[in-house]
């Protein structure tokens, strides 16, 4: 029973390079979201997609690209790494509107 | 829009007290609220909702919260504290939901010690 799956656990980037992280879910859950953590600020969303095809915009999504090309993936990419992305990334799915959202183990990527 | 306060950014307990981690919010329409915990490097637990009916609401780990539509608080609430309780507590809502797309607003989290 894997959940929600991220990969890379640690990722160091340059400034100016650009990666993808990685998100899968095997509970067959219609919505599926990133959010950044960042000390004192919470978990702030950055996309999210209520299916596949389906993408939106979230709070902080400046910098980050998304796509839901099957129900279960649901990749962040970042075009061009600023220090300013350095942060832990949690990727989330949750199924039915009146249902808990389970998160992944996240990503802590810093950007020099 | 949809926003979430926790006032503390850490509460100190004693090992066998009560505690409470405080979280009020701001919708508007009814709200959807959640307890999460986080351990160190770890991802986020969920611990318990608040969806409709009682206003006490149980969860894992001996955590129960109640919800206050007067106050618009949703405070988290353990009879008696342990170590291993010690974590990052965030709070989060939901507001029913108008459209399908909306999603989790976190407050920025509570960090609980609890001390032997």
């Amino acid at each position: 029973n894997a959940g929600v799956t991220q990969t890379p656990k640690f990722q160091v980037l340059k400034t100016g390079q650009s990666m993808t992280l990685q998100c899968a879910q095997d509970m067959n859950h219609e919505y599926m979201s990133w959010y950044r953590q960042d000390p004192g600020m919470g978990l702030r969303l950055i996309h999210y997609s209520v299916g596949a095809g389906i993408t939106d915009q979230g709070e902080v999504p400046n910098g980050y690209n998304v796509s839901r090309s099957t129900t279960e993936d649901f990749p962040l990419r970042l075009l061009s790494a600023a220090p300013s992305q350095t942060s832990v990334y949690f990727c989330a799915s949750r199924g039915q509107l009146n249902t808990e959202a389970f998160f992944g183990q996240g990503t802590r990527l810093t950007v020099v | 829009a949809q926003s979430v306060a926790q006032p503390e950014d850490q509460v100190n307990v004693a090992e066998g007290n009560p505690l409470t981690v405080k979280c009020t919010y701001s919708v508007s329409g009814n709200p959807y609220l959640f307890w999460y915990v986080q351990y160190p490097n770890r991802g986020l637990q969920f611990l318990l909702k608040y969806i409709t009916g009682d206003n006490l609401v149980k969860g894992s780990y001996g955590f129960e919260a109640e919800f206050n539509k007067s106050q618009t608080s949703f405070h988290l609430k353990k009879p008696s504290a342990l170590v291993s309780d010690s974590a990052l507590y965030f709070c989060a809502v939901r507001d029913t939901p108008q459209n399908a797309g909306n999603m989790l607003t976190f407050g920025g989290g509570t960090r609980l010690m609890v001390k032997p």
